[in-house]
Parts: structure tokens; sequence; C-alpha cells
């Protein structure tokens, strides 16, 4: 069965540094990965997504992510934090049900924050 | 464009009482899907509609029960409120059912 892990539940880091934000996967082959961003009362977008292409895949506002099979990660990374980065992120597995219904799983998220 | 569009944003009701939440997407998607946020849990599926027409169960169907319109429109209803279905409710729409999801503003619901 598919299942998504976030290691870290919040993360702070100061503004120009970097940001790491850990996301280990469970499938039982070859995934589809996503990560979401959720400011404060706001709803989900999307950063970027894995679909067995390249992987080291670049998303919006600066983030990658980079996908590593032997160790089941997608962590998701920028090199120099900005204070609006401050969000809550979701690293999410889409799975395929039968029918072809497109599932997502979701992480139970990482809140960033950023300070001066 | 607008994307994804959630009624109302909060919304707040005593335990029994019914109320049916709403979503549209211009995007000419074909799915459509309700989600639920509780805190660290993620987002889990409620229901989900493949394409106009058809509707599914998903992970935590108990107590909703929804209505796909038209292509646009996706519903959700709450019957009989309790206090177990305060939570954050998100409307999601794809092209197909293998696409990228979006996600609308969500609506804050508490039942007291």
């Amino acid at each position: 069965a598919q299942s998504v892990t976030q290691l870290d539940s919040h993360v702070s880091v100061s503004e120009g540094t970097p940001v790491l934000l850990r996301c280990n996967y469970s499938s039982s082959y070859s995934p589809s990965l996503f990560w979401y961003v959720q400011h404060p009362n706001k709803g989900l977008q999307l950063l970027l997504k894995y679909t067995s292409a390249a992987t080291l895949v670049k998303g919006i506002n600066g983030f990658e992510a980079e996908f590593k099979k032997s160790e089941t990660s997608f962590h998701l990374t920028k090199p120099s934090a900005h204070m609006s980065d401050a969000a809550e992120y979701f690293c999410v597995v889409r799975t395929l049900i039968m029918g072809g219904y497109n599932k997502l799983i979701f992480g139970a998220g990482t809140r960033l924050a950023v300070h001066p | 464009n607008a994307g994804v569009t959630q009624t109302p944003k909060f919304q707040v009701l005593k335990t029994g009482q019914s109320m049916t939440l709403q979503c549209a997407q211009d995007m000419n998607h074909n799915s459509m899907y309700w989600y639920r946020q509780d805190p660290g849990m993620g987002l889990r599926l409620i229901y989900y509609s493949a394409s106009e027409g058809t509707t599914d169960k998903g992970e935590v169907p108990n107590g909703y029960n929804v209505s796909r319109l038209n292509k646009r429109e996706f519903s959700l209803r709450l019957e009989s409120a309790a206090p177990s279905q305060t939570s954050v409710y998100f409307c999601a729409s794809s092209e197909a059912s293998l696409d990228t999801q979006y996600f609308g503003p969500g609506t804050r619901l508490t039942v007291l």
C-alpha cells in the first residue's frame, strides 16, 4: 500500500538560509509524487510534481525536489528562504485505484516558519 | 479564470442541522473531489466524481452525501451535522482522473 511520511511537523529557518523539508514514501510501483503548499487560510497550491521523467524537479518560487528511488525520498529544497515561504507544505503520492481513479495520499504536513 | 470556488467560506452549525457546501470549477474539468482537513492528518478524501453523472465514496464518506449537478458543480451535503464533522473542507478538480488536482480555498465548518 502507498503511504507518505513527512519527517518534520515543524521547520524553522532564518530568511536567506536554505530550506529542507523531508518526505519519504512507500509505493509498490513507480509513484507520482507532488508537493503542495498551503498559505494561512488559503487553499492548496501545486508547487511541483514528479511523474517518472527527470529525477530533479523544479517548481514555482525557486523550490525543487529530488526523487531518490533507492532512499524512497522526495525532499523539498530551496536555496534561500523568503518570508513569504512561511506556510504548510504537503507531500503527496498518487495511487491508481481499480477503474483508473486518481487517489491522492497526503502526508501530515510540515509547517515552515521563516524568521527575519 | 476563477479556478475552483467554494461557498460558504465559514459556517457554524448546531448538532443535527443540515447544510450543503457548494463547489464550482470553470476549467472544464471532468473529475471533482471533496476532502476534509483535520489537524495533523493531511487531507482525506470524502467523495469523488470521476466524470459527470458518477460519484464514488472515498476514505471517509460516512455522514455525507454528494451531488454532481453538472460538469461544473459538485456539492457536499451534511444531513445531520455532528461535532466530529468540524473540519476544513476542500473541493478539488482535475481534467481527468489521472491528472493534477487543483484546489479551492476551503470552507471552515464548526459544529457545536
